[in-house]
């Protein structure tokens, strides 16, 4: 199993501003997994975050708006740019399991924007 | 192209009945399909999983699923209902070559005393 630290848990933040958000895994994975659960709603992949080369993006999300970094096999940043009360989410970090068998994930970060 | 559609957003149960979630599952490959829990301002938390091994498949705190490949689905079950089951559930299905899952859109089951 992967244990997965999500900082910071919750924030409120004003409009226009932009937020980063870390997910710090216990051990090294391949790939990493950024989701949006809008509120009331399910959860949509917003990108995949390889290390040492650039995210894959899903449909409807862009670079611009969701940076992400991934700098070794254990952490991954996912940025909100620009933020507007649309974005009011909360996001998380999930990794695979073996053979993809199983996702863990992170505790999430509950975004409010004002 | 994997999708999973949960059929009915909320469910209620009494204390002691039967818990009934539904899945649905379209995928082109053998599917890996999977049922998640989230508690009130928590993550997920992996309920059980079909990895192609035996259809019957029992996860935690007394929960199964059964995959019927016939019928597309992968209901959620549990003989009795404990106040503690009130969360929010999800079946997703896992896409073999990247990892990513593919999310129904949630069931609320609500525990009635």
């Amino acid at each position: 199993s992967a244990v997965i630290s999500q900082k910071p848990s919750r924030d409120i933040c004003q409009r226009g501003t932009s937020l980063t958000i870390q997910c710090q895994v216990d051990s090294q994975v391949t790939m990493m997994f950024w989701y949006r659960q809008q509120p009331g709603q399910s959860l949509t992949l917003i990108a995949t975050a390889n290390q040492g080369s650039e995210a894959t993006y899903e449909s409807g999300f862009v670079i611009d708006k969701f940076p992400i970094s991934r700098p070794n096999l254990t952490f991954s940043t996912l940025t909100v740019s620009n933020m507007s009360p649309e974005d009011s989410s909360i996001y998380l970090c999930s990794v695979d399991g073996q053979r993809n068998t199983e996702a863990f994930f992170g505790q999430g970060t509950r975004l409010t924007v004002v | 192209a994997q999708s999973v559609t949960q059929l009915g957003s909320h469910v209620s149960v009494s204390e002691g009945a039967l818990v009934l979630l539904r899945c649905n599952y379209s995928s082109s490959v053998p599917p890996y399909l999977f049922w998640y829990v989230q508690y009130p301002n928590q993550g997920l938390q992996l309920l059980l999983k079909y990895t192609s091994a035996a259809t019957l498949v029992k996860g935690i705190n007394g929960f199964e699923a059964e995959f019927k490949k016939s019928e597309t689905s992968f209901h959620l079950t549990k003989p009795s209902a404990h106040m503690s089951d009130a969360a929010e559930y999800f079946c997703a299905v896992s896409d073999l070559n990247t990892g990513k899952l593919i999310f129904g859109q949630g069931t609320t089951l609500q525990v009635k005393p």
